[in-house]
């Protein structure tokens, strides 16, 4: 079983919609979490940075992490078909400096 | 502020053969870590540097191995080419030390190596 746990889709949803993109994992020590978007044939783009739990928003973006389910959640309000990428739960330890450990990705279309 | 750099961009190598990747992080980032990305394993590090040494280190074997300069610039080279080396690498870097948000990666755009 893999540390983090990320249903690779795709999802496909309509222009303007609410997108939920959810990710698992079972070590308790994960304390940063991060959410990047992946164009195809591109670098992963940093989006969300969170530590520990709670809720952060940034624009049409918002990350949840519920430590005691283990459980981040992404969530993109009036989504765009720019958006249509895939998107890349990672974390990592407190002392683990930049290793992150990774989800697999769930792929995203938003249609016109 | 420019971005993560990696160099070269695209490879062709032959099973056996050694490869050097390349990258220059931001300015001021003083951490890059590397990682290898499949479409069948997803993005596996490999390993980080900081400040000239080695920090972390994932579970890939001895044939993957780094560097990094004083200015921060770092290489990887991969010995003995395998097929299963096909892969994109990625080069992320950090701030690396100084607060819980010094270790937000940036990653560049990656070196597509392709084993035939």
């Amino acid at each position: 079983q893999k540390e983090v746990e990320q249903d690779p889709g795709p999802l496909s949803v309509p222009e303007g919609a609410i997108v939920s993109l959810n990710c698992t994992y079972s070590n308790s020590a994960f304390q940063y979490f991060m959410w990047y978007r992946q164009y195809s044939r591109k670098g992963p783009e940093l989006l969300m940075y969170t530590y520990s739990s709670g809720n952060k928003e940034d624009g049409r973006f918002t990350a949840q992490v519920d430590k005691s389910s283990k459980y981040i959640s992404l969530f993109i309000r009036d989504s765009q078909p720019s958006d249509s990428a895939t998107y890349l739960c990672a974390m990592s330890l407190m002392r683990g400096g930049n290793k992150l450990t990774f989800g697999t990705g769930t792929q995203l279309k938003v249609e016109l | 502020k420019a971005g993560v750099t990696q160099t070269p961009r695209y490879l062709i190598k032959t099973r056996g053969q050694q490869v050097t990747l390349s990258c220059s992080p931001i300015s001021g980032h003083r951490s890059v870590s590397w990682y290898q990305q499949t479409p069948g394993q997803g993005l596996q590090f490999l390993f980080e540097y900081f400040s000239e040494t080695q920090r972390n280190k994932g579970n890939f074997p001895g044939r993957f191995s780094g560097r990094q300069f004083s200015n921060s610039r770092s290489e990887m080279n991969v010995s003995t080419l395998e097929l299963g080396d096909s892969a994109l690498y990625l080069c992320a870097s950090s701030l690396g030390q100084g607060g819980r948000f010094s270790y937000e990666q940036y990653f560049g755009p990656g070196t597509r190596l392709t084993v035939t």
